[in-house]
Formats: structure tokens, C-alpha cells, sequence
């Protein structure tokens, strides 16, 4: 079946980098989009941007342009999302979420990876 | 790109219906029929309930149902029951490979 499944959680100190994956199986890895999601404790569902695995292509929103780079690995079928310059206000649980392409909507989603920055 | 405003509770008994409003605007929801609604339980990843305002994925309960009103989207679930309880997300496409969410709406059964 469809899965996307994320690394494990990460802490990290301001200022610091953090890098995590989401490896794709049960379809064919290049011909679907995936999308990067963020919740902070207590908080909505924020978008991040889209990495488009054909090509590696990759949008980021304004929020995230500069300290942002989403990347994949055709080999293994894994997208990553590293969001540098970590601050507390990005404590937060990162969800990858597949999309095909001109579909609009995000079907399945990946598990969750909580990211800790403190001091 | 600011949130779509969703109600921040509703609640209702079970078997009662209830809905849920998303408003954006014309640059959104308003502007192409591609709202979806996504589910999600504590501790968990959202769940697709939802797309393209009114489409039901395989699997998910004819009890959901989805429509939309210039720039305002609504979830109804009929027939409440206790397994709905949870929080639930509009999303619309906004510009150009963005997408805006809701504020998130707090469904709890009485």
C-alpha cells in the first residue's frame, strides 16, 4: 500500500539545522508531488512548499524562502526537508503528504516527525 | 497568504448533523474548486475526508459531505458519531504552488 514514512524526532539548538526525510514506497516515486507540513504544539496546519521528485523542482513559501531546501534520492525514493537558522517558533511536527500531480489535495500523509528547538 | 477562518468549535449529539464554514477569498476558495477537508485525531497525521469541495475519497463515510458559496466552504457531517471527534482543516489552493489552510475547527459529540 501507499506509505510515506518519516524519520525520527530530532532536538536542536538555536541557530542549528535540522534535516528530515520522508521515504516513499508502494508507487512509483517520480510521478506524484510531494508537499512538507508544519504544526506547532497546539496550533493549525501551516504549508510549507512542494518538492516535485520527476525533476526536483521545488516552491517554497515566502515564510521559509532562504533557510529552506527540499531535496530527493530517486535510489530511495526519499524526499528531505532541511530548514535551517532554527529558532523556538519552529518547534513543531513535520508532515510529508503526497499529491499527484494537479490534484490539489494531500493523500496520504506521512506519520509526523516533531522537531524540539530549545536551548 | 492569510489562514481561512473556520469556527474554533462545534459540537453536536450523536445522530445530530453539524457543519463547518471555511471562508477565504477569491483568490482561494472562492476562485477554483478545490477545497479539501482533512480530519485528524490527536497525536495524529491528517486524514483526506474531502476534495475538490464535494468528492468523497474511497473508504471515507457517506455521512461527510462537502459544498462551497462564492468564497465560503462548508463540511457537513450527518448522523454524528463519537469516532468523528477531532480536529478538522479546510485547504484550498491559493496562487501558484501555495496552499492556504484553515484555522482548524474542534468537532466534539456531545
Amino acid at each position: 500500500q501507499v506509505q510515506l514514512v518519516q524519520s525520527g524526532a530530532e532536538v536542536k539548538k538555536p541557530g542549528a539545522s535540522v534535516k528530515v526525510s520522508c521515504k516513499a514506497s508502494g508507487y512509483t516515486f517520480t510521478n506524484y508531488f510531494l508537499h512538507w507540513v508544519r504544526q506547532a504544539p497546539g496550533q493549525g496546519l501551516e504549508y510549507m512548499g512542494i518538492i516535485r521528485p520527476g525533476d526536483g523542482s521545488t516552491s517554497y513559501t515566502q515564510k521559509f524562502q532562504g533557510r529552506i531546501t527540499m531535496t530527493r534520492d530517486t535510489s530511495t525514493s526519499t524526499v528531505y526537508m532541511d530548514l535551517s537558522s532554527l529558532s523556538s517558533e519552529d518547534t513543531a511536527v513535520y508532515f510529508c503528504a503526497r499529491e499527484q500531480e494537479r490534484d490539489f489535495w494531500f493523500d496520504p500523509w506521512g506519520q509526523g516527525t516533531l522537531v524540539t528547538v530549545s536551548s | 497568504q492569510s489562514a481561512l477562518t473556520q469556527p474554533a468549535s462545534v459540537s453536536g449529539s450523536p445522530g445530530q448533523s453539524i457543519t463547518i464554514s471555511c471562508t477565504g477569498t477569491s483568490s482561494d476558495v472562492g476562485s477554483l474548486n478545490v477545497v479539501s477537508w482533512y480530519q485528524q485525531h490527536p497525536g495524529k497525521a491528517p486524514k483526506l475526508m474531502i476534495y475538490e469541495v464535494t468528492k468523497r475519497p474511497s473508504g471515507v463515510s457517506n455521512r461527510f459531505s462537502g459544498s462551497k458559496s462564492g468564497n465560503t466552504a462548508s463540511l457537513t457531517i450527518s448522523g454524528l458519531q463519537a469516532e468523528d471527534e477531532g480536529d478538522y482543516y479546510c485547504c484550498s489552493y491559493a496562487t501558484t504552488y501555495t496552499y492556504v489552510f484553515g484555522t482548524g475547527t474542534k468537532v466534539t459529540v456531545l
